[in-house]
């Protein structure tokens, strides 16, 4: 059963600090997304990939936010440094034209800044 | 405004009723339609496609009307399982498979 996982899948850190969330998609899929979902702003596009190249990182505050695909089987999502502003579901998610739109979720991780 | 709207609810209803829910897009370009729903605390899963000639699966059934820009979801014989957050999903028809999502309505079914 193919599944996108995340690590870690909850992080309560101290503001200032590095965060960094890591995604590995499924096996196959070409094109990873990264949410970030708030009670007040539901699911916001921080940024995707499409065969490990940026397309889009126009939902991603440039200062602190920084996302990298270093190989097909892993993406990363930091942030440096961090501010309770942050505190959110981070999800990635993964699709290939195979998919059409549908959009694979992994469990997302849940970061608290205090 | 934002790109799609919907009543977050909740949406209280007993087993077995009908509840139906819409939400409004702006992008008239939009090319692709979808309700995804997301229960508590896990990640959002594509529940059903929406075409233009309307589709149904079991007791959902989804429409989308382009004229008027709104997609709606009706749901029958309501289970308690069906108790999620159900979210209006529109594909943006500026990059392929981004996907702009409503903050969801919340439906809770009671026994």
């Amino acid at each position: 059963d193919a599944r996108v996982t995340q690590t870690p899948r909850h992080k309560v850190t101290e503001m200032g600090q590095e965060v960094t969330m890591r995604c590995q998609p499924i096996l196959g899929h070409n094109t990873v997304f990264w949410y970030r979902q708030t009670m007040m702003q539901g699911l916001e596009l921080l940024a995707y990939f499409r065969n490990r190249a940026p397309l889009d990182d126009s939902g991603m505050p440039k200062d602190r936010f920084s996302a990298e695909m270093p190989d097909a089987t892993l993406a990363t999502l930091k942030i440096q440094p961090s501010e309770p502003r942050d505190s959110a579901v981070y999800f990635c998610a993964s699709g290939s034209q195979d998919t059409y739109n549908e959009q694979f979720f992994g469990p997302g991780t849940r970061l608290t800044v205090l | 405004r934002k790109e799609v709207e919907q009543d977050p609810g909740p949406f209280n209803v007993p087993e077995g009723a009908t509840v139906a829910f819409n939400c409004t897009y702006s992008n008239s370009a939009s090319q692709s339609f979808f309700w995804y729903r997301q229960d508590c605390r896990k990640e959002p899963k594509l529940l059903m496609s929406v075409y233009s000639s309307g589709n149904e699966d079991g007791r959902f059934t989804a429409q989308l009307n382009r004229a008027s820009q709104y997609i709606s979801l009706l749901i029958r014989d309501s289970k308690l399982s069906d108790s999620a957050t159900y979210l209006c999903v529109v594909n943006d028809d500026t990059g392929f498979q981004k996907l702009v999502f409503g903050t969801g309505t919340r439906l809770l079914v009671s026994p």
